[in-house]
């Protein structure tokens, strides 16, 4: 079975300086890894995922993760953030066999101006 | 193309009460998704159809919880009755096929129960 940690429940950052939400993942199988935004009211949207090549990939809007398996993990970065990132952001992993996708308590983004 | 749509956006309920939810998928997305999303926690998988067939429903509280999907498109989420413990948002997400790696989620239902 496979299993998430994300070991901050918040995490407030000044707008315009640069955050990273840890994730941490457990899995016996190779795994695909997600990154899920929920901005408040709404329902949760693709950030970015891995499934293969290189380990470190990269979102529409400047986040990007990367993927680290001899430490399990799969971090997100991003060098500058700004007001509109605030929202709860959920860290995600898929056994590469099924599609049951199991998700991480989530880390709330406060942007502080 | 049209998002995941849920109804009723909000609801409040007594316990024992029955509730019911639902959700229209995006045009031809074959797998259809129900999630469970306490408060503090990240969405928890309660039921997975494919077309109108059950793949997963283990984590289905099946003594008060039930889903369909009759005809392979909308589906319905009933609590009967409900209890304090299921105040949460209810999530429906959709994909093209099982072995996808993307799910489109709805905005959701907010349940509570008093």
């Amino acid at each position: 079975a496979q299993s998430v940690t994300q070991l901050d429940s918040q995490v407030p950052v000044f707008e315009e300086a640069p955050v990273e939400l840890r994730c941490n993942y457990s899995s016996s199988v190779s795994v695909y890894l997600f990154w899920y935004v929920q901005y408040p009211n709404q329902g949760l949207q693709l950030l970015l995922k891995y499934l293969s090549g290189s380990t470190l990939v990269e979102s529409i809007n400047g986040f990007e993760a990367e993927f680290n398996k001899s430490q399990t993990s799969f971090h997100l970065r991003k060098p500058s953030v700004h007001i509109s990132d605030t929202a709860e952001y959920f860290c995600a992993v898929r056994a590469q066999r099924d599609d049951k996708i199991i998700f991480g308590k989530g880390t709330r983004l406060h942007i502080l101006p | 193309e049209a998002g995941v749509a849920q109804s009723p956006r909000y609801k409040i309920i007594e316990k024992r009460q029955s509730v019911a939810f639902w959700c229209n998928p995006i045009s031809g997305h074959a797998t259809l998704y129900w999630y469970q999303q306490i408060l503090g926690q990240g969405p928890k998988l309660l039921i997975q159809f494919q077309n109108n067939g059950v793949v997963d429903d283990s984590q289905l509280p099946k003594d008060r919880f039930s889903a369909e999907r009759l005809k392979g498109v909308d589906s319905t989420l009933k609590i009967q009755p409900a209890k304090l413990e299921d105040s949460a948002v209810y999530l429906c997400a959709s994909s093209l096929r099982v072995v996808s790696n993307e799910q489109f989620f709805g905005p959701g239902t907010r349940l509570t129960v008093l």
